[in-house]
């Protein structure tokens, strides 16, 4: 089955420590996100990546940090300066974004992040 | 500063009535406009994208879109309880997409 798999479903950090979120795709996307998402907010764009080896900040990135080695995996890292992390974390992707195609993202599971 | 504003709800409306959905948006240079579902608790379900000006039906839903005065609706025909969930729009601003807060339905039986 083609898809968007994020691990793990639910994750609980202490204060001081550092946490990585994982998300994998096997659909062939270029492009992938991360979001974050709290109580009836919007989604807000954390990191995005277009191609390997390169990622771009989005509007929320403080505190968080990201790598992209394989077209594949775009795992998220939130660090111990992100002073509020409690959230719904989801990643995304979508179809190479820069050929002018239109960006329909799509979204895995989600994984949701509690700090102790 | 890029927005796309929704009314937040809820919008409750009886099973089999039509519930309609809407969204503002700031940049008129925006080409692509999404609709995305979410249940409590999920992740977001693209369920319709559109990209001209007018209407686009796909089964019980429609999206509309008038670029002229910058809004983007989502009418859902006979509406059933499964509907209820809240409705993300989303906006595309050059290679990123950026979402409204969304409107909570509630389709009562």
């Amino acid at each position: 089955d083609g898809g968007i798999t994020q691990s793990p479903k639910y994750l609980f950090r202490k204060e001081g420590q550092n946490v990585t979120l994982s998300c994998e795709q096997n659909l062939n996307h270029d492009a992938m996100y991360w979001y974050r998402q709290d109580p009836g907010q919007g989604l807000r764009l954390i990191y995005y990546s277009q191609i390997v080896n390169d990622f771009q900040k989005g509007d929320i990135a403080e505190g968080y940090s990201v790598s992209r080695e394989k077209k594949e995996s775009f795992p998220l890292t939130v660090t111990s300066a992100q002073k509020n992390p409690t959230a719904f974390y989801l990643c995304a992707s979508s179809i190479d974004v820069t050929s002018g195609t239109y960006n329909e993202q799509f979204f895995g599971p989600g994984t949701r992040l509690t700090v102790l | 500063q890029k927005e796309v504003e929704q009314n937040s709800g809820p919008l409750s409306v009886p099973e089999g009535a039509i519930a309609s959905l809407n969204c503002t948006y700031s940049d008129r240079g925006s080409q692509s406009f999404f609709w995305y579902r979410q249940y409590s608790g999920k992740s977001p379900e693209l369920i319709m994208s559109i990209y001209s000006n007018g209407d686009k039906e796909d089964g019980r839903f429609t999206a509309q879109l008038n670029k002229a005065s910058q809004y983007v609706s989502l009418l859902i025909r006979d509406s059933q309880p499964s509907d209820s969930a809240t409705y993300l729009c989303a906006v595309e601003y050059g290679n990123k997409l950026v979402f409204g807060a969304g409107t909570i339905l509630r389709v009562k039986s």
